[in-house]
């Protein structure tokens, strides 16, 4: 049963330290989401790939976050230096996407960070 | 947020009645979609509706999209228990090819 597998799936760490988030997509997927979900703003769209290749960061703060796919089997979200306000679930999501179609994204079950 | 709202934010109703969620966007879509996330878990596609459609069924959910008013509603109709969770709207861009999700309705079916 193929899914997009996420780690770590907990995450406590304390203001000013490294996160790193990683994602595998669905095996063919070419192209992989990352999203913020908190209370406040819902699930809100951080960068996302195409081919390995970033289409759209531009909802990720800068000077902290980065994401990067080193290959087709991995992605990572990055936060350098931590902070409490960044304590939300981080979700990946994959999916096939060619110019005859696809539709569908699908969803891992999330890295629950929390900054303290 | 990112392109549109989903409304009502909650929603509580009895097991046999049925659920009607709407969702308004801002942007041109090409398709629409529901998706469901129970709690502490990821979301999980239950329907897409295209631009060019205006109704569509799958099992006890029926979804409508209105591209003049901009909007989209999903019924669930004889609502049951299991039904409890949030659920979101994602609009896919016709200029990109992004997913935009709102902050969701939080459903509960009271047996």
């Amino acid at each position: 049963d193929a899914r997009v597998t996420q780690t770590p799936r907990h995450k406590v760490t304390e203001m000013g330290q490294e996160v790193t988030m990683r994602c595998q997509p669905i095996l063919g997927h070419n192209t992989v989401f990352w999203y913020r979900q908190t209370m406040m703003q819902g699930l809100e769209l951080l960068a996302y790939f195409r081919n390995r290749a970033p289409l759209d960061d531009s909802g990720m703060p800068k000077d902290r976050f980065s994401a990067e796919m080193p290959d087709a089997t991995l992605a990572t979200l990055k936060i350098q230096p931590s902070e409490p306000r960044d304590s939300a679930v981080y979700f990946c999501a994959s999916g096939s996407f060619h110019s005859f179609g696809g539709n569908t994204i699908y969803f891992g079950e999330g890295s629950w960070l929390t900054v303290v | 947020s990112q392109q549109g709202e989903e409304d009502p934010q909650a929603l509580s109703i009895q097991e046999g009645e049925n659920a009607t969620m709407n969702c308004s966007y801002k942007t041109s879509i090409n398709n629409l979609q529901w998706y469901r996330q129970n709690s502490g878990r990821g979301l999980v596609h239950l329907i897409l509706i295209r631009s060019n459609e205006r109704e569509k069924h799958s099992g006890r959910l029926r979804v409508t999209l209105d591209t003049s008013k901009k909007s989209s509603s999903l019924l669930i109709t004889a609502s049951r228990a299991a039904d409890t969770a949030s659920y979101f709207c994602a609009r896919r861009s016709v200029s990109r090819n992004q997913f935009y999700f709102g902050t969701g309705t939080s459903l509960t079916v009271i047996p």
